[in-house]
């Protein structure tokens, strides 16, 4: 149980495009969803925090307007990258928490690669 | 300084071998404290929670000094699979973010 899926696993595009990542809970309903980014030899970096039904809310320094969050159901939230740049490239992960618990699954993440 | 603070390594240690890794972390207002593992170019998985009276799972003992806000994690018994990066993971202020430790990464070898 507690299996959480993403996808696609990687992706490569063109700078300026724009880029969605799925998140979905496959067994469990998950209130909040979380995003991180990790950089290579970095740690994982939080960027937004994602309730069903309500706005996320981002870290500081993670700009709202560039990593579009929605979250529209209890198993399935969406991070688009908009304009994406080449300093957008790295692994995107994404956890949810079962509702009541506190333990976070994460997904397989997602490779970006912006040429 | 960083709320979470790993040694990087490696820790090269040869197969059978006992480890620790250490972990210190700046909030004291923090409530929970696991420790998880990440292999190459995957995501996390959670290895253990850590509470103030220590626990172990099989080869794996974790300990939680709240004075020191210190947190470990001893590996005895190393085996191959073992190789990974350990993350040290606390609940950070709010409910539920969680803060990541850089890692510590640990190489068995036979």
């Amino acid at each position: 149980g507690a299996v959480v899926s993403q996808h696609p696993s990687w992706v490569i595009c063109k700078s300026g495009t724009s880029v969605k990542i799925e998140c979905r809970s496959l067994d469990f309903q998950a209130t909040t969803m979380f995003w991180y980014r990790q950089f290579p030899k970095q740690s994982l970096m939080l960027m937004a925090t994602s309730n069903e039904g309500s706005k996320a809310t981002y870290e500081q320094g993670v700009e709202k307007d560039k990593f579009l969050i929605n979250h529209a159901s209890l198993t399935l939230s969406t991070l688009t990258v908009t304009s994406a740049h080449p300093e957008d490239s790295s692994f995107y992960i994404c956890s949810a928490e079962m509702t009541g618990r506190e333990t976070q699954y994460f997904g397989p993440g997602t490779r970006l690669l912006v040429l | 300084r960083k709320e979470v603070e790993q040694d990087p390594g490696p820790f090269n240690v040869p197969e059978g071998a006992t480890v620790a890794f250490n972990c210190t972390y700046s909030n004291s207002a923090s409530q929970s404290f696991f420790w998880y593992r990440q292999d190459c170019r995957k995501e996390p998985k959670l290895l253990m929670s850590v509470y103030s009276s220590g626990n172990e799972d099989g080869r794996f003992t974790a300990q939680l000094n709240r004075a020191s806000q210190y947190i470990s994690l001893l590996i005895r018994d190393s085996k191959l699979s073992d190789s990974a990066t350990y993350l040290c993971v606390v609940r950070g202020t709010g409910f539920q973010k969680l803060v990541f430790g850089t890692g510590t990464r640990l190489l068995v070898s036979p």
